[in-house]
Order: C-alpha cells, then sequence, then structure tokens
C-alpha cells in the first residue's frame, strides 16, 4: 500500500550529527513537496521542515535553522534530514508527511526516534 | 508567525457528540486541518480545509468555521473515537505549518 518509512533514529550524543530518511512505497515522490514533523515524548506535534516538490524551495522551523537539512532523491525516492549540532531538546520522533497543496498533509510515516543524551 | 490554541481535554460518554475547537490569532484565518493520533501511532488527517473529510473517515468526523474558530465534531462518539486531536494550519506562502497544542479525547 501507499506508505512512508523513516529510517536512521538512534541514541547520540548531544553536538552530534545524525542522517534520517524517509523512504515512499506505492507513490512518486517527485509529485509532491515532503515535510518533515517531530514530537517530542509526551508532547505535541512540531514542525520541524519542508522540501518542494522539486527541491527548488526548503523552509525550517527557527528551532532547527542552520543546524538541519532537509533534502530530497526523487530518483530513489526518498527524503533526508540531515541534522547536525543535536541539542537534549531535539529527542523526539520524527515523523515524515506529504505535502498537500502546501496547505496539509495526507499521509504520515510511522517515526522513527531520536534520542540524544549524554 | 501565530498560535492555534486548543482545549487540553475534553470527555464524553460513548454516543455523545464531542466538539473540539482551536482558535486561531490570524486574520484572515487560514484553512485549519485536522489530525487524530493514538497513541504510539502516526496522525491520521481526519478533516481538511475546514470541514472537508478524507476518503476512508467515518461521516461521524465533520468539520465547521466561524470566524476564526474552527471546531472538530465527532457525533455519536465510539470508544475508538479516544485519542489525541491536533488542528494544524499553513501560512499563506506554505512556507511554515502551525499545529495547535492538541486535545486529549476522552471516551468515559
Amino acid at each position: 500500500q501507499v506508505q512512508l518509512v523513516e529510517s536512521g533514529g538512534g541514541v547520540v550524543q548531544p553536538g552530534t550529527s545524525l542522517r534520517l530518511s524517509c523512504a515512499a512505497s506505492r507513490f512518486n515522490i517527485r509529485s509532491y513537496g515532503m515535510h518533515w514533523v517531530r514530537q517530542a515524548p509526551g508532547k505535541g506535534l512540531e514542525w520541524v521542515a519542508i522540501i518542494y516538490y522539486d527541491g527548488s524551495e526548503k523552509f525550517y522551523a527557527d528551532s532547527v535553522k542552520g543546524r538541519f537539512a532537509i533534502s530530497r532523491d526523487n530518483s530513489r525516492n526518498t527524503v533526508y534530514l540531515q541534522m547536525n549540532s543535536l541539542r537534549d531538546e531535539d529527542t523526539a520522533v520524527y515523523y515524515c508527511a506529504r505535502d498537500r497543496e502546501l496547505s496539509y498533509s495526507d499521509l504520515w510515516g510511522r517515526g522513527t526516534l531520536v534520542t540524544v543524551s549524554s | 508567525s501565530y498560535e492555534l490554541t486548543q482545549p487540553p481535554s475534553v470527555s464524553v460518554s460513548p454516543g455523545q457528540t464531542a466538539r473540539i475547537t482551536c482558535s486561531a490569532d490570524a486574520w484572515p484565518k487560514p484553512y485549519v486541518h485536522w489530525y487524530q493520533q493514538k497513541p504510539g501511532q502516526a496522525p491520521v488527517l481526519v478533516i481538511y480545509k475546514d470541514n472537508e473529510r478524507p476518503s476512508g473517515i467515518p461521516e461521524r468526523f465533520s468539520g465547521s468555521s466561524s470566524g476564526t474558530t474552527v471546531t472538530l465534531t465527532i457525533s455519536g462518539v465510539q470508544a475508538e473515537d479516544e485519542a489525541d486531536y491536533y488542528c494544524q494550519s499553513a501560512d499563506n506562502t506554505g512556507t511554515f505549518w502551525v499545529f495547535g497544542g492538541g486535545t486529549k479525547l476522552t471516551v468515559l
């Protein structure tokens, strides 16, 4: 079925880097913008970043700007989130989500957990 | 940027109607969308563009808008509807999203 599968999460120390991947199945991401959204343990949803369908535009939440980078490889049907200079407060489940009309998402992955801890 | 404000919790008995509000401090109010999230699961879109229902979502889920407040209504609540509900909106250029703080719906 149509789905998104995130991977790459794990336990890392503050100040280090991690790259998350989001692989799409049964649909072609080249037609869609893609987002990353995160959720700290026991907290609400926080939008992280968007990349337009063709990669021409990328935007970030203030909390990650300058540290995180979103990218995509349409030939691999995969979206990435490069996370640098990780902080304790970046600990969260990271979801990728398919954009519709630059407005909402109709498809989410199951998420991957990132834990930043010394 | 702007904020979306939701009540932290709503409780209803099975078969009753649950109403969850989302107030935007922006004018004109952008479209608001609603997601249901059950423990340990990814969010699921239940209402988009204030009052549109995606295919596969039960008809008991509906949305409405008045001024800067949008309401998610669940008619004839069932035990399976117990979940966290988040409203979400985007700025008018689609360059960033905002989420409400979430409302925990408890079915008594």
